[in-house]
């Protein structure tokens, strides 16, 4: 079945940092691929997706490139800030029929952003 | 611009109760998805609809149950309840096949 690994947690960096959050995925066919973050008592927000292969998602200030070879859509921003202190979900969907893309998220990675 | 509205935001309940999760996605989204997230863990996907029907089924328990009304709302339903349904149930919509919006999520604690 479908699988997405991303790197254990938790990271603890400094302010204006370069951030890396590796994920790795399993599944057949060509999947979209998306980041999502988690702040402290919220919902899911959409960071970003790519929806084919070397295809980049980006925002915020954050990218990830979908790389087919590599099976990978690893999250990375070039200078951190304390606000985006979260914990960050890599998922995929797959499947293009209505109701029936349900999301399968990897393990989450807290981040703390020290000043 | 409007979101998915959850509510209620928290429950408290006893083991054997029952409890009723409501979900009132986007304005002209058609599709729902309901999503349970455990203490320190991923979301896990429970059920899903489109256009009021059924279209896929997660590691839901027979215990639960979900609908989607004619104004595209959605209710999922718990009964017998256990220690282990503490959570939060996230619910998001989705214009047809796209990208899915999530609520706040409705925290479930049960005593």
């Amino acid at each position: 079945g479908d699988s997405v690994t991303q790197m254990e947690g938790p990271v603890t960096l400094s302010e204006e940092a370069f951030l890396t959050i590796n994920c790795t995925y399993t599944a057949t066919g060509y999947p979209s691929l998306f980041w999502y973050v988690q702040y402290p008592g919220e919902g899911l927000q959409l960071l970003l997706k790519a929806t084919k292969a070397d295809d980049k998602g980006s925002n915020k200030g954050f990218e990830a490139t979908y790389r087919k070879e590599t099976t990978s859509f690893h999250l990375e921003k070039g200078s951190v800030q304390v606000s985006d202190s979260a914990v960050y979900f890599c998922a995929l969907k797959r499947g293009s029929n209505f109701g029936n893309e349900k999301l399968t998220f990897g393990t989450g990675t807290r981040l703390t952003i020290i000043p | 611009a409007a979101g998915v509205i959850q509510s209620p935001r928290h429950l408290i309940k006893e083991k054997r109760e029952t409890a009723t999760l409501k979900c009132y996605p986007i304005p002209r989204h058609d599709t729902v998805y309901w999503y349970q997230q455990g203490p320190g863990q991923d979301p896990q996907f429970l059920i899903s609809f489109y256009e009021k029907m059924q279209s896929d089924k997660g590691s839901i328990p027979d215990r639960f149950s979900a609908q989607q009304f004619s104004d595209y709302h959605s209710e999922l339903n718990m009964s017998s309840l256990e220690l282990g349904d503490s959570a939060l149930y996230f619910c998001a919509s989705s214009p047809g096949t796209d990208t899915q919006y999530f609520g706040p999520g409705t925290r479930l604690t049960v005593l």
